[in-house]
């Protein structure tokens, strides 16, 4: 059974980039039946889809956010990384990592529901 | 992007009622690329429905989702105790993904 779990640095500066990493276990990074988002959630409020990544480490970001996300999967560790430059207070959030699995019929694939997920860490951008 | 409103806000129900949430899209959601997840305090949301109407591995047969279109619902009958959550409905059918602003299920 995969988990996930993220982990971070609690706090960050105004315009300093943010990085969090998510550590998979009891599945592959790798696997071709898999890709893997970040949403993020600010406290009290709703849910954000930030991005994801597939097994060839393709990315695909929220236009809301393209600009200022990089994410990448490291298959030695089989870790996943995001990072979020120049941020701001409203950039604090819990960020989440998922597993999205890929579904195919009648010769489509598609993806895009999120199962299951990390517990999430609190960053907070303060100075 | 696929704005998803849900209503209502908040729904006061007691245990053993049923729950009937709505989460409508600005925007036709291709194929039924809908999904709807369930979120108690401090915890991570766990998905409940996909497909719009497929069950996830080990959700109750209580949880049903249906609709298509634009207009989708998620039906919680007989709540249990630990039914009483926030609920956000999540749309993958059209780029960005998107998320509803959630509805609160309280006693």
């Amino acid at each position: 059974q995969v988990q996930l779990q993220e982990s971070g640095p609690g706090l960050v500066k105004p315009l300093e980039t943010l990085s969090v990493t998510c550590s998979v276990s009891g599945g592959s990074v790798r696997s071709i039946s898999y890709y893997w988002s970040w949403i993020r959630q600010p406290p009290g409020k709703g849910l954000e889809w930030i991005g994801y990544i597939d097994y060839n480490g393709n990315a695909n970001y929220n236009p809301s956010l393209k600009s200022r996300v990089t994410m990448s999967a490291d298959t030695s560790k089989n870790q996943l990384s995001l990072t979020l430059s120049s941020v701001t207070a409203a950039d604090t959030a819990v960020y989440y990592c998922t597993r999205d699995p890929v579904m195919c019929a009648d010769g489509r694939c598609f993806v895009g529901y999120f199962d299951p997920w990390g517990q999430g860490t609190l960053v907070t951008v303060s100075s | 992007e696929t704005v998803l409103t849900q209503s209502p806000g908040t729904l006061s129900l007691s245990q053993g009622q049923r729950a009937t949430l709505s989460c409508r899209a600005s925007q036709f959601v291709t194929s039924n690329h809908l999904a709807w997840y369930q979120q108690r305090p401090g915890q991570a949301p766990r998905l409940l429905i996909y497909g719009a109407s497929i069950r996830a591995t080990g959700i109750p047969d209580r949880f049903s989702g249906s609709g298509s279109g634009t207009d989708f619902t998620l039906i919680i009958n007989r709540l249990e105790p630990e039914d009483f959550a926030e609920y956000y409905c999540q749309q993958y059918g059209n780029s960005p993904w998107t998320f509803g602003q959630g509805t609160r299920v309280e006693i």
